[in-house]
């Protein structure tokens, strides 16, 4: 079964250009998520799909990130404009959906963003 | 709120010694609780979950972790480590939809 995939794996960028981030679940799995991963810490989660639809964006700074789930399958993670705190690792996760408080995450292998 | 306390950022322990990684968790309701491991320039795999029932949980590459509500705690378990172990691990507390990860653990074996 093929895993959570993820595009690019590194990039690296100028303070105040844009990115943008991809991701393809494993097949069937209703329940998409995207974490930032700053050097240290634990994974902080910015926000939650459901299908295509956003169930948790609480976390999200929605002046600079966007996301989307078109067709409640891949989902893309825009940062614009970036900023030096920006820098992180962005992991996205997909679960099965059916009961999401217990739940298994599949982590992808991330995108390490760099912004200078 | 959840939250999530892992004791010790950095754990060393020779290789065939016990691992112990320490977490603790804050919460008004029943958790979720797991713990992943992270290898280098890789995503999070999953380790071992409670839900309900057992309170000792065995999960892959011969870790445990046990539930202790009296004590609030999940510390994490393996008899006998070895080189392969050598990552870093992250408890986590799940309530309603949402994962609270702690700060994470790097465990370092020494051969």
């Amino acid at each position: 079964e093929a895993g959570v995939a993820q595009s690019p794996r590194y990039k690296i960028i100028e303070k105040r250009q844009s990115v943008a981030f991809w991701c393809n679940p494993i097949s069937g799995h209703a329940t998409l998520y995207w974490y930032q991963q700053i050097l240290g810490q634990g994974p902080k989660l910015l926000i939650q799909f459901q299908n295509n639809g956003v169930v948790d964006d609480s976390q999200l700074p929605k002046d600079r990130f966007s996301a989307e789930r078109l067709k409640g399958v891949d989902s893309t993670l825009k940062i614009q404009p970036a900023k030096l705190e920006d820098s992180a690792v962005y992991l996205c996760a997909s679960s099965l959906g059916s009961d999401r408080g217990t739940d298994t995450q599949y982590f992808g292998p991330g995108t390490r963003l760099t912004v200078l | 709120a959840q939250s999530v306390t892992q004791l010790g950022s950095h754990v060393s322990v020779s290789e065939g010694a016990l691992v112990l990684l320490r977490c603790n968790y804050s919460s008004s309701v029943p958790p979720y609780l797991f713990w992943y491991v992270q290898y280098p320039n890789q995503g999070l795999q999953l380790l071992l979950k409670y839900t309900t029932g057992a309170t000792l949980v065995k999960g892959i590459n011969g870790f445990e972790a046990e539930f202790k509500k009296s004590e609030t705690s999940f510390h994490l378990t393996k008899p006998s480590a070895h080189m392969s172990d050598a990552a870093e691990y992250f408890c986590a507390g799940g309530s309603n939809y949402k994962l609270t990860f702690g700060k994470g653990t790097l465990l370092t074996v020494n051969p």
